[in-house]
């Protein structure tokens, strides 16, 4: 079966620091990858979505960027991180045309 | 790109009692609509989808939505809710590369 895992669960990072978010799915080859945030009152955004290696769509302009070495990891990364950035990050998968989602990331950005 | 709206920020209800959680979508052309839940510090699980056939799609928990072409809407509904229900409910849509759009979500508060 398959299964998605993110890590880590939870993160505290100070201001300006760097951040690289994990995630990699088991038990399928080249699914379609997603990154969401949740912000506080903001509801769940679309961040990037990859359909393979070296694949990303942005759909929103910030500091963050994602990467895709391999087919099953697709990594969230900043360079510079701000307090806007906090949030909880989830993964998600395509499997036909539903999307599952991993466990989630929360991120608290002092 | 399409997009859904949940008419209800919060939906606070009695246990036992029915609940309708509201959903409208934005277009007219053929649209694939779905329901998650996300219970606290966890992340979303999907409830029901609605791709194309009847109009009246039943899900898991008990919860069931009917899409509704000349209202465009998506509603959740469930004829008696439980204190676990209590919970977070996203409407989505799906747009380019299969990306899910969501709502700002409804906090469902079930109470005794």
């Amino acid at each position: 079966s398959q299964t998605i895992h993110q890590w880590p669960a939870t993160l505290v990072q100070p201001v300006g620091s760097p951040l690289s978010l994990e995630c990699t799915v088991e038990g399928t080859s080249n699914p379609n990858l997603y990154w969401y945030r949740q912000a506080a009152g903001r509801g769940l955004q679309l961040l990037f979505y990859s359909v393979g290696i070296g694949q990303i769509s942005s759909e929103v302009p910030q500091n963050l960027s994602a990467s895709r070495p391999q087919d099953r990891q697709f990594i969230l990364s900043s360079k510079k991180l701000l307090l806007s950035d906090s949030g909880f990050y989830l993964c998600a998968w395509l499997q036909g045309n539903e999307q599952y989602f991993g466990p989630g990331t929360r991120l608290t950005v002092t | 790109a399409q997009s859904v709206t949940q008419l209800d920020s919060q939906v606070p209800v009695f246990e036992e009692a029915p609940v309708e959680l509201r959903c409208n979508y934005s277009s007219s052309v053929s649209v694939y609509l779905f329901w998650y839940v996300q219970y606290p510090n966890q992340g979303l699980q999907l409830l029901l989808k609605y791709l194309s056939g009847s109009t009246l799609v039943k899900g898991i928990n008990g919860f069931e939505a009917e899409f509704n072409k000349s209202q465009t809407s998506f509603h959740l509904r469930k004829p008696s809710v439980h204190i676990s229900d209590t919970a977070e409910y996203f409407c989505a849509v799906i747009n380019s590369g299969y990306a899910l759009n969501f709502g700002k979500g409804t906090s469902l508060l079930v109470t005794p």
